[in-house]
C-alpha cells in the first residue's frame, strides 16, 4: 500500500517568507510525527499527533513553528519569517498508535 | 529519557556479517530497544526492536545482553545497499513516549 508523502519534496525560499510542508500519512495510522535533520546529525522532535489528543508540541524549536493535523489524517507544518537555520530536511512519519514509525522521504527546505 | 551510546562510524566487506553494538547502561525495565535505519537521501526505516530476549526478522537479528545495558544489532551478510546510518533508540513503553530520540547513529559502510 502506499507510503508516508511528503510534498514538496524540495523548497527553496528567502529568508524571512512562510513556508508550508505537507504530509499524508498512511491510511488509519493514528499518530503523526514531525521531525527535522540538519545536515550530518541525527533527528530533532518536533511535534506529535494521536488521534483526538492535544499535539506534543515539546519539540517545537520557537514560535514561528506550528503544524495541524486537519480530520485526523493529512498534516502540514508551518514556518512563519523564516531563518537560515531553519535550512534541514523536515521528516514525517506516521504509525498505527505507538507502533513503530513509518517515514516519508523528507522536504528538504533551504533558506537563502 | 534514557539515551544510547554508538560508535561514529563502521565499515565492513561485502557478504561478512556486521555486528552493531549500542551500549544503554541507564536503560529502565520498560524500555524497549528499537532499531533504525537511514538509507542515503530517504528517510529512516524500521529494522528491528526487542525488549528481553534475542529478536530475529528478515532484515536482521538484535542479540540483548543478559542485563540489557547493550545490544548488538547483527546483519548476517553486508550487502552495499546495508550501507547506511544505524540507530539504536530506546522507547518507554511503560510512559508511552511518543517521539523518537535519535542520536547520530552509526555510519556503516559497506565495501565491494
Amino acid at each position: 500500500g502506499a507510503g508516508v508523502s511528503q510534498t514538496p519534496s524540495n523548497k527553496v525560499t528567502e529568508k524571512g517568507k512562510y513556508v508550508e510542508l505537507r504530509c499524508d500519512p498512511i491510511s488509519g495510522h493514528t499518530a503523526l510525527y514531525w521531525y527535522r535533520q540538519s545536515l550530518g546529525q541525527g533527528l530533532e522532535f518536533l511535534i506529535y499527533f494521536q488521534g483526538n489528543s492535544a499535539p506534543d508540541k515539546s519539540g517545537l524549536p520557537s514560535d514561528r513553528f506550528s503544524a495541524e493535523r486537519t480530520g485526523g489524517s493529512v498534516s502540514t507544518l508551518t514556518i512563519q519569517r523564516t531563518q537560515q537555520e531553519d535550512s534541514a530536511v523536515y521528516l514525517c512519519a506516521s504509525s498505527p498508535g505507538q507502533g513503530d514509525q513509518f517515514f516519508g522521504p523528507g522536504t528538504r527546505l533551504t533558506v537563502l | 529519557d534514557a539515551k544510547t551510546t554508538q560508535p561514529n562510524s563502521m565499515e565492513s566487506n561485502e557478504e561478512e556479517p556486521v555486528h552493531l553494538p549500542c551500549n544503554h547502561s541507564t536503560i529502565s525495565g520498560t524500555d524497549y530497544i528499537h532499531w533504525y535505519r537511514q538509507l542515503p537521501s530517504q528517510g529512516p526505516e524500521y529494522v528491528i526492536h526487542g525488549l528481553t530476549s534475542n529478536v530475529n526478522n528478515r532484515m536482521a537479528s538484535l542479540a540483548i545482553a543478559e542485563d540489557r545495558k547493550s545490544s548488538t544489532l547483527i546483519l548476517h551478510r553486508a550487502t552495499l545497499r546495508d550501507a547506511a546510518v544505524y540507530y539504536c533508540i530506546l522507547r518507554d513503553a511503560g510512559t508511552g513516549a511518543n517521539n523518537l530520540f535519535f542520536g547520530t547513529g552509526t555510519r556503516l559502510t559497506v565495501i565491494p
